[in-house]
């Protein structure tokens, strides 16, 4: 079965701690995405890649660092300079950039 | 103004009744147009995607566009409980690589 797979599904850590959100992805797709999103929000972007070993800012990239080494992989790190890490992080993919985007099932990231 | 605008709802219908749900888009030359379905706790789940001014459907769903207008909308015929979700539209906009994400509708269709 093709798809994106997202983990772990629940996270906790403590505040000042960084931790890495796992996403990998069996589509064969060159572009994949992170969202976060908070309660009533909308998805907003905080880093895409197009390609392996690219990947450019969305609009709420700081405090957050990824990584393309692999097609398959895109893993997010949330770092303890991000003010605000408790959300939904969402992982998505598409053929290219442009076109449908596909979700993981979600990381849901609680920081005490 | 926000680029993709929905109205947040709820929408309220009865079942089997006809859902409507639309959104609006600031730029005109954008070109491809996404509805996407996230129910409660859940990820995003792709429903329609359309590219061309008019009516495209696939089963109880069909998506409008119309690019004069600047719209898209999508309905839901003969609405099911189980479609009760919160409903978003994404656009992509010429010569960007990201989807514009709207806050979502949130359908709620009732027994």
């Amino acid at each position: 079965d093709g798809g994106i797979t997202q983990s772990p599904k629940y996270l906790f850590r403590k505040e000042g701690q960084n931790v890495t959100l796992s996403c990998e992805q069996n589509l064969n797709h060159d572009a994949m995405y992170w969202y976060r999103q908070d309660p009533g929000q909308g998805l907003r972007l905080i880093y895409y890649s197009q390609i392996v070993n690219d990947f450019q800012k969305g609009d709420i990239a700081e405090g957050y660092s990824v990584s393309r080494e692999k097609k398959e992989s895109f893993p997010l790190t949330v770092t303890s300079a991000q003010k605000n890490p408790t959300a939904f992080y969402l992982c998505a993919s598409s053929i290219v950039t442009g076109y449908e985007q596909y979700f993981g099932p979600g990381t849901r990231l609680t920081v005490t | 103004q926000k680029e993709v605008e929905q109205n947040s709802g709820p929408l309220s219908v009865p079942e089997g009744a006809i859902a409507s749900l639309n959104c609006t888009y600031s730029d005109r030359v954008s070109q491809s147009f996404f509805w996407y379905r996230q129910y409660s706790g859940k990820s995003p789940e792709l429903i329609m995607s359309i590219y061309s001014n008019g009516d495209k459907e696939d089963g109880r769903f069909t998506a409008q566009l119309n690019k004069a207008s600047q719209y898209v909308s999508l309905l839901i015929r003969d609405s099911q409980p189980s479609d009760s979700a919160t409903y978003l539209c994404a656009v992509n906009m010429l010569n960007t690589d990201k989807l514009i994400f709207g806050t979502g509708t949130r359908l709620q269709v009732f027994p």
